[in-house]
């Protein structure tokens, strides 16, 4: 199956910095998803994203199918950001997450 | 759409006990999967179903669990003779697979704790 490494596993950032979260998978997707989990362990579909960009307030996001990655750009955090940034691929086979710790 | 809906939310039960799971999809999705999560993990994917017909399941799924959608509308869990090792999240998604397209929405998951 499909693999899918996602850095940097863990983040940490004060309030009103800006990051930027990595996917890499090690074949083709046509079904590249990015899911927030937040701290009551609900999981919150954020884009469907096979190629491309994507904006959504402060969050956007691009894949790069050609290359294999995708990455989500979180502007301007806050601390309901805060939780864990899971990637998905076509096999519905998720990475291991970046977890994401906003500080006020 | 009231979302997609598990119950029970938290199951406690001794070893060797078997439990049932129940999900309720978006109405009109065709798609179903369930996944498992154990702390500071990912969700790992156990099985899915269009419509009624299980389509996929994990190496993850044991001969002591079954999946069933019998009408293509919700979906049950069962895990016989449970263990303690089976002490997970278990969380149910639904999406309407449209050619290519397909964005999956999760429950809230159920919480089964083996004692």
């Amino acid at each position: 199956g499909i693999q899918v490494e996602q850095s940097p596993p863990d983040l940490i950032l004060q309030e009103g910095a800006n990051s930027t979260l990595r996917c890499n998978f090690s074949d083709s997707v046509n079904n590249l998803q990015w899911f927030h989990q937040n701290p009551w362990g609900q999981l919150i579909n954020l884009f469907y994203i096979p190629s491309g960009t994507k904006q959504n307030g402060r969050l956007s996001a691009t894949t790069v199918a050609t290359e294999r990655y995708s990455l989500l750009y979180i502007s301007s955090s806050q601390t309901t950001d805060s939780g864990v940034y899971f990637c998905v691929t076509k096999d519905m086979r998720f990475g291991a997450g970046t977890r994401l710790t906003v500080k006020p | 759409d009231t979302g997609v809906s598990q119950n029970p939310r938290h199951k406690i039960t001794k070893r060797g006990q078997n439990v049932t799971f129940r999900c309720d999809p978006i109405s009109e999705h065709n798609r179903l999967y369930w996944y498992r999560q154990t702390l500071g993990q990912g969700p790992e994917f156990l099985t899915y179903f269009q419509n009624e017909a299980q389509l996929e399941k994990s190496r993850l799924l044991s001969d002591r669990f079954s999946a069933e959608r019998p009408k293509g509308s919700f979906s049950t869990l069962e895990i016989q003779r449970t263990e303690q090792g089976d002490s997970a999240m278990y969380l149910c998604a639904s999406s309407l697979s449209l050619l290519a397209k397909n964005i999956q929405y999760f429950g809230a998951g159920t919480r089964l704790s083996v004692l």
